[in-house]
């Protein structure tokens, strides 16, 4: 059984830092994509960095870049996202997916979803 | 970036209606387009991706259809466990763009 747990959120000041984790189980690991997710409350879905399952590739959405990054540890089959220079406009409940893909590879949606963690940028 | 829309955004549906759900894209994607349902205080699910192909296990009253800039999801009788958010999401191009979301709710 696939499943994916997100840790690591909590209440930081505005230009704070915080490292996300997603453990992930019962699927091989390195062989999949993987993305952060995030939704701020009462708002829509929105996609925040994606990262090969190799790891030698990432892309960050225009709102993060630059301050937040993604990256993973295939032998501990977790997901990471180093977060700076927080501001409030990024508290949001960050999700961890794994990625659907292609015979080719591409990545066409996120199958699984882990629960979830709060991060909250308050003073 | 692609922008996507979705209406309507909120639809009230009694259990037993066929509800319907577009979703636009700002230039064509193809059929790379994946459909969500997310109930409160949960992760979404996948229903549907390259816009028509239904996920394992998801009931075949959803369906999706549709390929360039108009996609479609419908629910062919709406169920009590239906009543839920669903967001559309393109998988063409980085960065990979929700809809805004079509609450479902009890009429």
């Amino acid at each position: 059984e696939v499943q994916l747990l997100e840790s690591g959120g909590g209440l930081v000041q505005p230009g704070g830092s915080l490292r996300l984790s997603c453990a992930a189980s019962g699927f091989t690991f390195s062989s999949y994509a993987m993305s952060w997710v995030r939704q701020a409350p009462g708002k829509g879905l929105e996609w925040v960095s994606p990262i090969s399952g190799s790891g030698d590739s990432t892309y960050y959405a225009d709102s993060v870049r630059g301050r937040f990054t993604i990256s993973r540890d295939n032998s501990k089959n977790t997901l990471y996202l180093q977060m700076n220079s927080l501001r409030v406009e990024d508290t949001a409940v960050y999700y961890c997916a794994k990625g659907y893909h292609t015979i080719s590879g591409s990545v066409i949606g996120f199958d699984y979803w882990g629960r979830g963690t709060l991060v909250t940028v308050s003073s | 970036d692609i922008q996507m829309t979705q209406s309507p955004s909120s639809v009230s549906a009694s259990v037993g209606d066929r509800v319907t759900i577009t979703c636009r894209a700002s230039q064509g994607i193809s059929s790379w387009l994946a459909w969500y349902q997310q109930k409160p205080g949960k992760a979404p699910k996948l229903l549907i991706y390259a816009a028509s192909t239904l996920q394992s296990g998801v009931p075949s009253r959803f369906s999706g259809s549709g390929s360039g800039t108009d996609f479609t999801l419908t629910i062919s009788s709406l169920q009590p466990e239906d009543f839920a958010t669903y967001y559309c999401q393109q998988a063409n191009s980085f960065p990979y763009t929700f809809g805004p979301g079509t609450k479902v709710d009890i009429k």
